[in-house]
Order: structure tokens, then sequence, then C-alpha cells
């Protein structure tokens, strides 16, 4: 069975631009939530989109903003981008039902911006 | 952003050596998970925790909730060289499916 998928995996943007990443969640998962991962740190938690709709909001400024489609794929689109926005991004897809919240990583996208 | 305490920062131990490692929180956490991540790759999830006491094994490695449910350990049993890597905890206490990840914990282990 095919993993969490993202793409690009790898980009390269200049300060100002705007970015779009994708995400496509295991197949049965209806929940995709996004993470920043900057350098020598831990995960953070951007959003959590469920059915389409959001169900959290980490502490990201307005920049950020996601979507979640009928297919349950989802993007993540970041404005303005700024230097402190290089991160690795990561989807990572849930059952988000009854007493399963495990969460399944994809690889990420390398996002560099100059 | 917050984070979870995580100890040891990092180990370096010899191949076969047991390795423990362990999280803590100031706040109570309904679930906890650990992962193992490779440079340059998305977190592979390793244990999933979800009552306060439960000890769940995966092979050499196993994880404990902790009776407090602010805490949970993960003990790796006779390493081996592709045991290297970052391993995370994460929480979860709401909700959402937000995770609070660990400050995460370096693995170098010499063959």
């Amino acid at each position: 069975d095919a993993g969490v998928t993202q793409s690009p995996t790898h980009l390269i943007k200049t300060r100002g631009q705007q970015v779009t990443l994708r995400c496509s969640p295991i197949s049965g998962h209806k929940s995709v939530s996004w993470y920043q991962q900057v350098l020598g740190q831990g995960p953070q938690f951007i959003f959590q989109y469920y059915e389409k709709e959001e169900r959290g909001r980490g502490n990201f400024p307005d920049r950020f903003s996601a979507r979640q489609f009928p297919n349950y794929s989802s993007e993540l689109n970041v404005n303005a981008l700024l230097l402190g926005d290089s991160a690795l991004y990561l989807c990572a897809s849930s059952l988000y039902t009854g007493s399963t919240y495990e969460q399944y990583f994809g690889p990420g996208t390398r996002l560099t911006v100059t | 952003g917050q984070q979870l305490n995580q100890s040891p920062q990092s180990m370096f131990i010899q191949e076969g050596e047991d390795v423990s490692m362990n999280c803590t929180s100031s706040s109570i956490f309904n679930t906890w998970l650990w992962y193992k991540q490779d440079p340059g790759e998305g977190p592979v999830l390793l244990i999933a925790l979800y009552k306060a006491g439960e000890l769940t094994s995966n092979g050499r490695l196993t994880a404990q909730f902790g009776i407090t449910r602010k805490d949970s350990f993960l003990n790796i049993s006779a390493s081996i060289p592709s045991d290297v890597g970052i391993y995370f905890c994460a929480g979860r206490g709401g909700a959402t499916n937000k995770l609070i990840f660990g400050t995460g914990t370096l693995l170098a282990v010499q063959p």
C-alpha cells in the first residue's frame, strides 16, 4: 500500500514569494495534518484537516493557510515568504476515528527561502 | 514553539547495548507516540500508547505510558547499527490531532 506522498521534494523560493505544497494521505485516511520542522528541532503543528474542515491550528501567522479536497488530499500555502520559513514541511495522515490517533508522516518537502 | 523535554539529548553506544530514553511534559496527554527519523526523511511511527501504565513492544523496542500521563519511556534492546537516527516522542492531549514533539534523542551505534 502506498504511504503518504508529498510534492515537490525540494523547493527554492525567494523572500516575498508564495508557495504551495501538496500531500496525498494513505488510502482510507480522512485526516491530514501539517507540521513544520526547522533543522535541529522536532516538528511543530501547523494545521489539522478532517473531512475537509479545519479541526486545529497551531501558532503560525495568517500567511499560512491550507485546505483539504474531496479526495482527502491537501495543500499548504505560505504567502510572503520569509527566510525563517525555510524548513522541512511534513504532512501526516490519520484515520482519526474511534480510539485511533496514530499519525503517519510523508517524506516531507524541503523549502529553502533565499 | 512548544516542545517536550526529552533525554538524553544524544547517546553514543556500542552495538549490542540496551538503550533507554524518556520524555516528560508539564501537561497531561491521552496519547503518546514514538517516532524515528533518519536524515532528510519524515518520522516513522514506532509505537503508539493510549492508556496510562500501558507497556507496548515492537520487536526490540518497548515503550511505556507513564502513570502520571505526563511522561513516557522508550527502551531499545540489543542495539544494531540500523538503529542509528533521531528518536522523537510526541504527545496528543486535546480533541484535535495536534502532536507536541519532544526535543529528540540522537542515537549513534558503533559496530
